[in-house]
Protein backbone atom coordinates (compact mmCIF):
# COMPACT_ATOMS: atom_id res chain seq x y z
CA UNK A 1 0.00 0.00 0.00
CA UNK A 2 3.00 1.94 -0.71
CA UNK A 3 1.78 6.25 -1.01
CA UNK A 4 3.79 7.11 -3.87
CA UNK A 5 5.18 4.10 -6.25
CA UNK A 6 7.36 4.09 -9.24
CA UNK A 7 8.98 1.69 -11.72
CA UNK A 8 11.69 0.89 -12.49
CA UNK A 9 13.88 1.21 -9.40
CA UNK A 10 17.16 0.66 -11.47
CA UNK A 11 17.11 1.27 -15.34
CA UNK A 12 20.33 0.90 -17.16
CA UNK A 13 20.31 1.67 -20.96
CA UNK A 14 22.64 2.81 -23.78
CA UNK A 15 22.80 6.26 -24.99
CA UNK A 16 20.54 7.05 -27.70
CA UNK A 17 17.51 4.84 -26.27
CA UNK A 18 14.03 5.90 -25.36
CA UNK A 19 12.93 4.64 -22.15
CA UNK A 20 9.57 5.26 -19.70
CA UNK A 21 9.17 5.68 -16.28
CA UNK A 22 5.80 5.65 -15.04
CA UNK A 23 4.41 6.75 -11.39
CA UNK A 24 1.39 6.66 -9.42
CA UNK A 25 0.03 7.60 -6.17
CA UNK A 26 -2.80 6.26 -4.34
CA UNK A 27 -3.36 9.09 -1.66
CA UNK A 28 -6.26 10.98 -3.64
CA UNK A 29 -3.77 14.05 -4.27
CA UNK A 30 -4.49 16.71 -7.22
CA UNK A 31 -0.76 17.29 -8.08
CA UNK A 32 2.18 15.19 -8.89
CA UNK A 33 5.68 16.62 -9.95
CA UNK A 34 9.01 14.89 -11.42
CA UNK A 35 11.91 15.76 -9.54
CA UNK A 36 15.70 14.67 -10.99
CA UNK A 37 18.68 14.43 -8.36
CA UNK A 38 22.57 14.70 -9.72
CA UNK A 39 25.02 13.06 -8.61
CA UNK A 40 26.05 15.73 -5.63
CA UNK A 41 22.41 15.31 -4.36
CA UNK A 42 20.65 18.25 -6.20
CA UNK A 43 17.19 17.99 -6.15
CA UNK A 44 15.77 20.38 -8.97
CA UNK A 45 12.20 20.27 -10.35
CA UNK A 46 11.32 19.48 -13.66
CA UNK A 47 7.44 19.15 -13.94
CA UNK A 48 4.32 19.26 -11.89
CA UNK A 49 0.42 18.79 -12.69
CA UNK A 50 -2.31 19.83 -11.45
CA UNK A 51 -5.68 17.72 -12.15
CA UNK A 52 -3.76 16.16 -15.44
CA UNK A 53 -2.80 19.43 -16.61
CA UNK A 54 0.96 20.88 -16.90
CA UNK A 55 1.36 23.71 -14.71
CA UNK A 56 5.38 23.84 -14.75
CA UNK A 57 7.89 22.86 -16.66
CA UNK A 58 11.72 23.86 -15.52
CA UNK A 59 13.72 24.60 -18.95
CA UNK A 60 13.69 20.39 -19.13
CA UNK A 61 14.74 19.42 -23.01
CA UNK A 62 11.75 18.49 -25.08
CA UNK A 63 13.54 14.98 -25.34
CA UNK A 64 11.42 14.49 -21.39
CA UNK A 65 7.52 14.80 -21.80
CA UNK A 66 5.67 13.75 -19.29
CA UNK A 67 1.98 11.90 -19.77
CA UNK A 68 -0.42 12.11 -17.25
CA UNK A 69 -3.43 9.68 -18.12
CA UNK A 70 -5.46 10.61 -14.66
CA UNK A 71 -4.57 12.58 -11.90
CA UNK A 72 -3.21 9.40 -10.06
CA UNK A 73 -0.51 8.88 -12.79
CA UNK A 74 2.11 10.59 -13.74
CA UNK A 75 4.77 8.71 -15.84
CA UNK A 76 7.73 10.35 -17.83
CA UNK A 77 9.31 9.16 -20.95
CA UNK A 78 12.52 10.53 -22.37
CA UNK A 79 14.08 10.11 -26.13
CA UNK A 80 17.04 9.86 -27.30
CA UNK A 81 19.00 9.62 -23.89
CA UNK A 82 21.89 11.25 -23.23
CA UNK A 83 24.86 10.47 -20.74
CA UNK A 84 23.92 13.25 -18.76
CA UNK A 85 20.19 12.16 -18.25
CA UNK A 86 21.97 10.01 -15.87
CA UNK A 87 20.42 10.79 -12.36
CA UNK A 88 17.98 9.49 -9.82
CA UNK A 89 14.45 11.12 -10.95
CA UNK A 90 11.70 11.01 -8.16
CA UNK A 91 8.33 10.90 -8.28
CA UNK A 92 6.05 12.95 -5.70
CA UNK A 93 2.53 13.85 -5.12
CA UNK A 94 1.10 16.79 -2.88
CA UNK A 95 -2.93 17.21 -2.15
CA UNK A 96 -3.07 20.16 -4.28
CA UNK A 97 -0.47 23.33 -5.88
CA UNK A 98 -1.42 25.73 -3.16
CA UNK A 99 0.63 27.31 -0.72
CA UNK A 100 2.03 25.49 2.22
CA UNK A 101 1.34 21.79 0.75
CA UNK A 102 3.92 18.93 1.53
CA UNK A 103 5.34 16.58 -0.77
CA UNK A 104 5.31 12.55 -0.41
CA UNK A 105 8.07 11.21 -2.72
CA UNK A 106 8.32 7.75 -4.51
CA UNK A 107 11.86 5.66 -3.76
CA UNK A 108 13.17 6.94 -6.79
CA UNK A 109 14.57 5.80 -10.25
CA UNK A 110 18.38 5.67 -10.78
CA UNK A 111 19.02 5.82 -14.48
CA UNK A 112 22.18 5.14 -15.81
CA UNK A 113 23.34 5.85 -19.29
CA UNK A 114 26.09 4.06 -20.97
CA UNK B 1 18.17 28.60 -9.71
CA UNK B 2 19.39 27.23 -6.29
CA UNK B 3 17.52 28.81 -3.86
CA UNK B 4 18.29 26.96 0.23
CA UNK B 5 22.29 26.31 1.16
CA UNK B 6 22.29 23.77 4.09
CA UNK B 7 25.29 24.12 5.99
CA UNK B 8 27.15 21.98 7.12
CA UNK B 9 28.07 19.66 4.14
CA UNK B 10 27.85 16.67 6.43
CA UNK B 11 27.99 16.07 10.20
CA UNK B 12 29.05 13.31 12.32
CA UNK B 13 28.30 13.29 16.25
CA UNK B 14 27.29 10.94 18.73
CA UNK B 15 24.26 9.00 19.34
CA UNK B 16 22.70 11.14 22.62
CA UNK B 17 24.11 14.44 20.83
CA UNK B 18 22.34 17.12 19.15
CA UNK B 19 22.84 17.84 15.74
CA UNK B 20 21.81 20.93 14.48
CA UNK B 21 21.93 21.98 10.58
CA UNK B 22 21.34 25.60 8.87
CA UNK B 23 19.94 26.68 5.75
CA UNK B 24 20.33 29.89 4.24
CA UNK B 25 18.30 31.08 1.10
CA UNK B 26 18.30 34.40 -0.97
CA UNK B 27 14.52 35.49 -1.48
CA UNK B 28 11.50 36.14 0.28
CA UNK B 29 9.64 32.90 1.25
CA UNK B 30 5.65 32.00 1.81
CA UNK B 31 7.26 28.91 4.21
CA UNK B 32 10.50 26.51 4.74
CA UNK B 33 9.97 23.07 4.59
CA UNK B 34 12.74 20.44 5.59
CA UNK B 35 12.76 16.77 4.70
CA UNK B 36 14.99 13.61 5.46
CA UNK B 37 16.50 11.23 2.75
CA UNK B 38 17.68 7.92 3.99
CA UNK B 39 20.31 6.44 1.51
CA UNK B 40 18.46 4.91 -1.57
CA UNK B 41 15.00 5.85 -0.55
CA UNK B 42 13.01 9.45 -1.23
CA UNK B 43 12.28 12.26 0.43
CA UNK B 44 10.23 12.25 3.72
CA UNK B 45 8.55 15.42 5.09
CA UNK B 46 9.35 16.55 8.57
CA UNK B 47 8.29 19.87 9.30
CA UNK B 48 7.01 23.12 7.55
CA UNK B 49 7.20 25.91 9.53
CA UNK B 50 5.58 29.68 7.46
CA UNK B 51 6.83 32.74 6.76
CA UNK B 52 5.19 34.29 10.08
CA UNK B 53 6.19 31.74 12.38
CA UNK B 54 9.63 32.15 14.11
CA UNK B 55 9.94 28.36 15.60
CA UNK B 56 7.61 24.97 15.39
CA UNK B 57 8.57 21.62 17.11
CA UNK B 58 7.25 18.25 16.42
CA UNK B 59 8.86 15.10 18.43
CA UNK B 60 12.82 15.59 19.03
CA UNK B 61 12.99 18.14 16.23
CA UNK B 62 13.35 21.93 16.38
CA UNK B 63 13.04 23.91 13.49
CA UNK B 64 13.70 28.00 13.89
CA UNK B 65 13.27 30.43 10.84
CA UNK B 66 14.83 34.01 10.64
CA UNK B 67 13.29 35.84 7.87
CA UNK B 68 15.40 38.93 8.38
CA UNK B 69 18.81 36.54 8.06
CA UNK B 70 17.00 34.74 5.22
CA UNK B 71 17.89 31.30 7.59
CA UNK B 72 16.12 28.65 8.94
CA UNK B 73 18.08 25.65 11.90
CA UNK B 74 17.28 22.37 12.04
CA UNK B 75 18.07 20.78 15.64
CA UNK B 76 17.70 16.88 16.60
CA UNK B 77 17.91 16.25 20.40
CA UNK B 78 19.16 13.25 21.74
CA UNK B 79 20.41 11.78 18.43
CA UNK B 80 19.48 8.01 17.35
CA UNK B 81 21.96 5.64 15.21
CA UNK B 82 18.40 5.87 12.93
CA UNK B 83 18.65 9.35 12.27
CA UNK B 84 21.91 8.81 9.92
CA UNK B 85 20.57 10.39 6.77
CA UNK B 86 20.83 13.58 4.25
CA UNK B 87 18.72 16.65 5.27
CA UNK B 88 16.86 19.31 2.89
CA UNK B 89 15.61 22.39 2.86
CA UNK B 90 13.02 23.60 0.51
CA UNK B 91 11.28 27.00 0.52
CA UNK B 92 8.21 28.04 -1.59
CA UNK B 93 9.55 31.57 -2.55
CA UNK B 94 7.24 34.68 -2.83
CA UNK B 95 6.62 35.19 -6.48
CA UNK B 96 7.60 31.17 -7.28
CA UNK B 97 5.13 28.97 -9.45
CA UNK B 98 2.65 27.50 -6.52
CA UNK B 99 3.79 24.07 -5.71
CA UNK B 100 7.34 24.76 -6.64
CA UNK B 101 9.69 23.84 -3.82
CA UNK B 102 13.49 24.64 -4.26
CA UNK B 103 15.70 22.48 -2.53
CA UNK B 104 19.13 22.49 -1.44
CA UNK B 105 22.06 19.90 -1.43
CA UNK B 106 21.65 18.71 1.54
CA UNK B 107 23.46 17.98 5.08
CA UNK B 108 24.68 14.41 5.55
CA UNK B 109 24.32 13.37 9.24
CA UNK B 110 25.80 10.59 10.38
CA UNK B 111 24.80 9.50 13.57
CA UNK B 112 27.53 6.76 15.40
CA UNK B 113 26.22 4.20 18.36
Amino acid sequence: DTAVSQTPKYLVTQMGNDKSIKCEQNLGHDTMYWYKQDSKKFLKIMFSYNNKELIINETVPNRFSPKSPDKAHLNLHINSLELGDSAVYFCASSQSNRRNEKLFFGSGTQLSVL
Amino acid sequence: SQQGEEDPQALSIQEGENATMNCSYKTSINNLQWYRQNSGRGLVHLILIRSNEREKHSGRLRVTLDTSKKSSSLLITASRAADTASYFCATDAIGGSQGNLIFGKGTKLSVKP
